[in-house]
């Protein structure tokens, strides 16, 4: 099993600033994925990075998938109290068919 | 159309007990993934049904146990009890379309707590 180490592990900023998270291994994946975890909830796919390079907008949330596909990053833009939540990121192994999550990365967005 | 349901919200069980958690796929969807999300140790996936079957099994013991119905809802089962078991428990469906399925549909979860 491929291993996805995501940090920062805990991040806490003000409403309006700007962050990155990644996601980090050693392997080659064929794609990544990125969810968010809100309080109470269950996770929610947010996007799905494929090719090598690949950039990917969902408002003011920026993906990308490192040239190498080893790596990944999310930014966002002007955080809102309403992007807190956990960020995970994971990917389906070779000849798997359920996915293997990070541990995540903690948003707390204050007003 | 209705997401992901589980049932019970929240469960409460002492040591050494049994413990059942139910799971309601979205409409269509003929797999049910189980996945157990314990504090600091992220989501560790336990269990995958397709079609009434178990197709594959992650790294936890045989008191892990679970079944899907022919409604494609579907069934985990925990014995023996032990604390470290307290967690919440989500499931997830998807589509089964016969390859790799990265997109999953997560249920809220059930809090179990082991006293």
């Amino acid at each position: 099993t491929q291993l996805l180490e995501q940090s920062p592990q805990f991040l806490s900023i003000q409403e309006g600033e700007n962050l990155t998270v990644y996601c980090n291994s050693s392997s080659v994946f064929s794609s990544l994925q990125w969810y968010r975890q809100e309080p109470g909830e269950g996770p929610v796919l947010l996007v799905t990075v494929v090719t090598g390079g690949e950039v990917k907008k969902l408002k003011r949330l920026t993906f990308q998938f490192g040239d190498a596909r080893k790596d990944s990053s999310l930014h966002i833009t002007a955080a809102q109290p309403g992007d807190t939540g956990l960020y995970l990121c994971s990917y389906s192994g070779a000849g798997s068919y359920q996915l293997t999550f990070g541990k995540g990365t903690k948003l707390s967005v204050i007003p | 159309e209705a997401g992901v349901t589980q049932s019970p919200t929240h469960l409460i069980k002492t040591r050494g007990q049994q413990a059942t958690l139910r799971c309601s796929p979205i409409s269509g969807h003929t797999s049910v993934y189980w996945y157990q999300q314990a504090l600091g140790l992220g989501l560790q996936f336990l269990l995958w049904y397709d079609e009434g079957e178990e197709r594959n099994r992650g790294n936890f013991p045989p008191r892990f146990s679970g079944r899907q119905f022919p409604n494609y809802s579907s069934e985990l089962n925990v014995n023996a009890l032990e604390l470290e078991d307290s967690a919440l428990y989500l499931c997830a469906s998807s589509l089964d379309e016969g390859k790799l399925n990265e997109k999953l549909f997560f249920g809220s979860g059930t809090q179990l707590s082991v006293l």
